[in-house]
């Protein structure tokens, strides 16, 4: 079946520093999406991606979709200790019938 | 605007023992999908209820049913109950049950099994 991996699986960033996180899938994916989750809380829709290579961003956060639409990247510029949380990525496979999270990565920032 | 609201908050159980959560959706929304995400997992999709119907499931056993009333709420029932099950379900609603609409999330139910 479908597998969505996501690399780190924890990173530790000194405030004012980048963060990337990756997402793999084992399939091509006919979307992508980006939730944020805090310590303790729910899972909060960031952003969705559909086409090939499509690029957005959202202030310090840039989202991107592989050309192949089985990967993507979220970038946080200059990290606040407001973006702490677990990012996961989360997609539909071309047949639409498997809507599957990645593990997520675990932001921590230090002041 | 009410969110997602989900009940009750915490619920211990023992094995075998059968459980109910509820969902009530976002305002507008009219599809709820289940979700169980075990600690410092993502969550995994369970099913996805639209028009009073289950539309989409995930690889989860016929102990999982659900269900959703006229007015959008959902209930999910678990059946005999495992040491396994133990973790939060998370209730997920949207407009439509097309592909691509963002899910926003309720706080959860926390369900420990002993």
């Amino acid at each position: 079946g479908q597998q969505v991996m996501q690399i780190p699986q924890y990173q530790h960033v000194q405030e004012g520093e980048d963060f990337t996180t990756y997402c793999n899938s084992s399939t091509t994916l006919s979307n992508i999406q980006w939730y944020k989750q805090r310590p303790g809380g729910h899972p909060v829709f960031l952003i969705q991606l559909v086409k090939s290579g499509e690029v957005k961003k959202q202030k310090r956060l840039t989202f991107q979709f592989g050309e192949a639409k089985k990967n993507s990247s979220l970038h946080i510029t200059a990290t606040q200790t407001t973006d702490v949380g677990t990012y996961f990525c989360a997609g539909h496979d071309n047949y639409g019938q498997n809507f599957v999270f990645g593990p997520g990565t675990r932001l921590s920032v230090l002041p | 605007d009410a969110g997602v609201t989900q009940s009750p908050t915490h619920l211990i159980k023992t094995r075998g023992q059968q459980v109910t959560l509820r969902c009530s959706p976002k305002s507008g929304h009219d599809t709820v999908s289940w979700y169980q995400q075990a600690l410092g997992q993502g969550p995994q999709f369970i099913f996805q209820y639209y028009e009073e119907e289950e539309r989409q499931r995930g690889n989860f056993p016929d102990r999982f049913s659900g269900h959703q009333f006229p007015n959008y709420s959902s209930e999910l029932n678990v059946n005999a109950l495992l040491l396994g099950d133990s973790a939060l379900y998370l209730c997920a609603s949207s407009f439509s049950d097309s592909l691509g609409e963002p899910q926003h999330f309720g706080d959860g139910t926390r369900l420990s099994i002993l």
